[in-house]
């Protein structure tokens, strides 16, 4: 099927710590791989993207690598900030046909 | 500036009422959808919308209904057939001609029924 799983949250992490959130899909054919972040009562704004295997997608500090091999797509950032608090997506995307994940809400303290 | 308007912000509606969420983009996109939100459920697709006059379910259109007349607007009712209304409701954007090319929100509706 097609399907994405992301790392159960919350996460908290203090500011200038190095963040990870895991996320992995499942996919027939060259899925497109997201991620997007959602402010509280705002809607999801792309942060970064992937389309084919081994490339690495890039933000605002954030990266992540699509991994074929491991069918992963792993958001990365080696120091968060207060302001980087927020509710994040990870996606993927066949034509257009979208597939998120649940969330993973980060709260970053000072 | 291109975008996604959605109006309300903030709707509040009685059980038993149907009520119409706006969508408008002015990004020239031919596809569109509408998507729910819910604490600790990600996003469920309700409609989406390929072309103009054109539409599809998604995962969870019961008691939902959609129409596409022009590209730039793609209005979402909510019945009274919907049983548990209450929700944010999230519309998007895509350009169908780009390959896997990334959806664009607005800043969602968020309705309460009583």
């Amino acid at each position: 099927g097609n399907s994405v799983t992301q790392m159960e949250g919350p996460v908290t992490l203090s500011e200038e710590a190095f963040l990870t959130i895991n996320c992995t899909y499942t996919a027939t054919g060259y899925p497109s791989l997201f991620w997007y972040v959602q402010y509280p009562g705002e809607g999801l704004q792309l942060l970064l993207k992937a389309t084919k295997a081994d490339d690495k997608g890039s933000n605002k500090g954030f990266e992540a690598t699509y991994r074929k091999e491991t069918t992963s797509f792993h958001l990365e950032k080696g120091s968060v900030q207060v302001s980087d608090s927020a509710v994040y997506f990870c996606a993927r995307a066949t034509g257009n046909q979208f597939y998120f994940g649940t969330g993973t809400s980060l709260t970053v303290i000072p | 500036d291109g975008g996604i308007t959605q109006s309300p912000k903030y709707l509040f509606r009685k059980e038993g009422q149907n009520v119409t969420l706006s969508c408008e983009q002015n990004l020239n996109h031919d596809a569109m959808y509408w998507y729910r939100q819910d604490p600790g459920q990600g996003l469920r697709l309700i409609y989406y919308s390929q072309i103009v006059n054109d539409f599809q379910k998604g995962d969870i259109a019961e008691g939902y209904s959609v129409s596409r007349e022009k590209k730039e607007s793609f209005p979402l009712t909510v019945t009274s057939a919907q049983k548990n209304p209450t929700a944010f409701y999230l519309c998007a954007s895509s350009a169908r001609d780009s390959y896997n090319s990334p959806l664009h929100f607005g800043n969602g509706t968020r309705l309460t029924v009583t």
